[in-house]
């Protein structure tokens, strides 16, 4: 079983719907969760982190984290076609472990 | 202010040739980092440098090595390059080791016949 799953897409939706893109996870000792964008031929970007279970939102990005299921989630309201892109999930915990990737869900909005 | 740069950005080569990807950050960041992404395997860590004069073993070592030249410079050496190598090289920075946020090159393409 690898460390952190993520279906990989591609997810393809109108323009305007919400979006919720999911990760799981194996390892109970991550604490920060984080959500890159990466543009075709780009690195990834920050999009947005969080510590240990909550909610966090930044405008229409909301992040989930579930710590009891192993789980994560990224939404986004009022997709636009600038939102197309790769979503990648990462996780690290406080004791020496660097950041694990998720493979990414390649998610296309369509206007 | 570039961020991370990275050089090449595409690149063949035969199987055994070697080559040296070169990476600079003008961030003043501490940590930096050498992944390669490959289709539905996502990021994967080659090797990282904690801080200057550092270098340590990440994920995917084998058949690589790195020079953290200086605090802004960090390169990755393939000495006899194999097909299995062929991927997209990415180099990242952070302000300190396992920092939430890091900086992302452009990557290099690389394509090993």
């Amino acid at each position: 079983q690898k460390e952190v799953e993520q279906d990989p897409g591609p997810l393809s939706v109108p323009e305007g719907a919400i979006v919720s893109l999911n990760c799981t996870y194996s390892n109970s000792a991550f604490q920060y969760f984080m959500w890159y964008r990466q543009y075709s031929r780009k690195g990834p970007e920050l999009l947005m982190y969080t510590y240990s279970s909550g909610n966090k939102e930044d405008g229409r990005f909301t992040a989930q984290v579930d710590k009891s299921s192993k789980y994560i989630s990224l939404f986004i309201r009022d997709s636009q076609p600038s939102d197309s892109a790769t979503y990648l999930c990462a996780m690290s915990g406080d004791y020496g472990q660097n950041f694990v990737f998720g493979p990414g869900t390649r998610l296309s909005v369509l206007p | 202010n570039a961020g991370v740069t990275q050089t090449p950005k595409f690149q063949v080569l035969k199987t055994g040739q070697s080559m040296t990807l070169q990476c600079a950050q003008d961030m003043n960041h501490n940590s930096m980092y050498w992944y390669r992404q490959d289709p539905g395997m996502g990021l994967r860590l080659i090797y990282y440098s904690a801080s200057e004069g550092t270098t340590d073993k990440g994920e995917v070592p084998n058949g690589y090595n790195v020079s953290r030249l200086n605090k802004r410079e960090f390169s990755l050496r393939l000495e006899s390059a194999a097909p299995s190598q062929t991927s997209v090289y990415f180099c990242a920075s952070s302000r300190r080791p396992r920092d939430t946020e890091a900086f992302f090159g452009q990557g290099t393409r690389l394509t090993v016949v």
